[in-house]
């Protein structure tokens, strides 16, 4: 089964600053079946990124996806005051069908 | 607009047993597998227990196998998890989520239900 570590556990930056979101896999994530997903007090999970590096629906270019293999990050270039939130790594390329990440807390610095 | 509406979370004791129904409306339920996912109090995202879209498939969390059951009615587009032996850790938000395709390997999850809350305690 593959662990996904995500770093940091909290992450405080100002709005407009630039912010980088880790993900780490235990064993290589196969055809970067990785998606980020951001969640918001009270509310589902949404999805942003799918496929590594591709943008969901709707999803603001500030946000964009990385990596391949075991190392993959979310980088959001200017951040706004809605994107401060929970954000979470997934893979669905190996079972079990999902596995997440513990989640990073961007919090307002 | 596609939308998944889970009901039928509350409180239940230790032992006992819930259903939670998913309804979903604004695309065609038949062509996408569909998972469950859930969230306990202050934690993070945790799946459950994942289905085909034809239904012909299963897949359980280790923490949840012989206890919990997922099905779905392609006639009614709903999604059901069956809960039973329920244990104080199965407090939870579940959440009803669609997958991308017809298999839940491969494919990402695009939409989430709002979730219902599942309370175990005595």
């Amino acid at each position: 089964e593959i662990v996904l570590t995500q770093s940091p556990g909290t992450l405080s930056l100002s709005p407009g600053e630039r912010a980088t979101l880790s993900c780490r896999a235990s064993q290589s994530v196969s055809s970067s079946y990785l998606a980020w997903y951001q969640q918001k007090p009270g509310q589902a999970p949404r999805l942003l990124i799918y496929g590594a590096s591709t943008r969901a629906t709707g999803i603001p270019d500030r946000f964009s996806g990385s990596g391949s293999g075991t190392d993959f990050t979310l980088t959001i270039s200017r951040l706004e005051p809605e994107d401060f939130a929970v954000y979470y790594c997934q893979q669905y390329g190996s079972s079990p069908p999902e596995t997440f990440g513990q989640g990073t807390k961007l919090e307002i610095k | 607009e596609v939308q998944l509406l889970e009901s039928g979370g509350g409180l239940v004791q230790p032992g006992g047993s819930l259903r939670l129904p998913c309804a979903a409306s604004g695309f065609t339920f038949m062509n996408y597998a569909m998972t469950w996912v859930r969230q306990a109090p202050g934690k993070g995202l945790e799946w459950v227990s994942s289905i085909s879209a034809s239904g012909s498939s299963t897949h359980y969390a280790d923490s949840v196998k012989g206890r919990f059951t997922i099905s779905r009615d392609n006639f009614k587009n709903t999604l059901y998890l069956q809960m039973n032996s329920l244990r104080a850790e199965d407090t939870a938000i579940y959440y009803c989520a669609k997958k991308t395709g017809t298999t839940y390997y491969y494919y990402w999850i695009d939409v989430w239900g709002r979730g219902t809350t599942v309370t175990v305690s005595s």
